[in-house]
């Protein structure tokens, strides 16, 4: 079975300052990579995904995340953190059984002054 | 483009009631999903359809939940009787198709409080 697994359910950074969430992944065959991002009281947005290709991916809002095989990896990364970044952030990973989506626990990233 | 509506956005019942949450997807998408969020865990799958057939409900709890998606558009989502284990917020979502890496456009979703 695949797995997403986020270390860190909280994250504070200061605006300005980088954004690493971090995620590995568990998979049995190459996996479809997804992030996430709820602000509170809403739905679930996609910011990027991975399937093939180019292992470094950009996605909206300054959001980038980069492949690694060797290591399980897809973390998510912005060189500069807004207030509007504030919201929580999962990972999820494509089973590869038709659109099945394994998410993560999440990680609630706080930005402040 | 309207997105994938939810209704209601709350709901308070009390255990062993019944309640329903409705869906309706983003106009032309085939394949619909409802996923249960619990506080503090990621969503978790419970249903998922493809027009109107269900193609995947390994992790519903049949005993008390059921969905049906008339028509291929809307859904419905019921639970009888609840359980105080299924307070969670309830996410509806839908994609073009129904294939590996599609991208799903989730709903605002329903937060059911069972007392």
């Amino acid at each position: 079975a695949q797995s997403v697994t986020q270390l860190g359910s909280h994250v504070s950074v200061s605006e300005g300052a980088l954004v690493l969430l971090r995620c590995n992944y568990s998979s049995s065959v190459p996996p479809y990579l997804f992030w996430y991002v709820q602000y509170p009281n809403q739905g679930l947005q996609l910011l990027l995904k991975y399937t093939t290709g180019a292992t470094l991916v950009k996605g909206i809002n300054g959001f980038e995340a980069e492949f690694k095989k060797s290591e399980t990896s897809f973390h998510l990364t912005k060189p500069s953190a807004h207030m509007s970044d504030a919201a929580e952030y999962f990972c999820a990973v494509d089973t590869g059984t038709a659109s099945k989506l394994t998410f993560g626990t999440g990680t609630r990233l706080q930005v402040t002054l | 483009e309207a997105g994938v509506a939810q209704s209601p956005r709350y709901k308070i019942i009390e255990k062993r009631q019944s309640v329903a949450f409705w869906c309706n997807p983003i106009s032309g998408h085939a394949t619909l999903y409802w996923y249960q969020q619990i506080l503090g865990q990621g969503p978790k799958l419970l249903i998922q359809f493809q027009n109107n057939g269900v193609v995947d409900d390994s992790q519903l709890p049949k005993d008390r939940f059921s969905a049906e998606r008339l028509k291929g558009v809307d859904s419905t989502l019921k639970i009888q009787p609840a359980k105080l284990e299924d307070s969670a917020v309830y996410l509806c979502a839908s994609s073009l198709f129904r294939g590996t890496a599609e991208t799903q456009y989730f709903g605002p979703g329903t937060r059911l409080l069972v007392l």
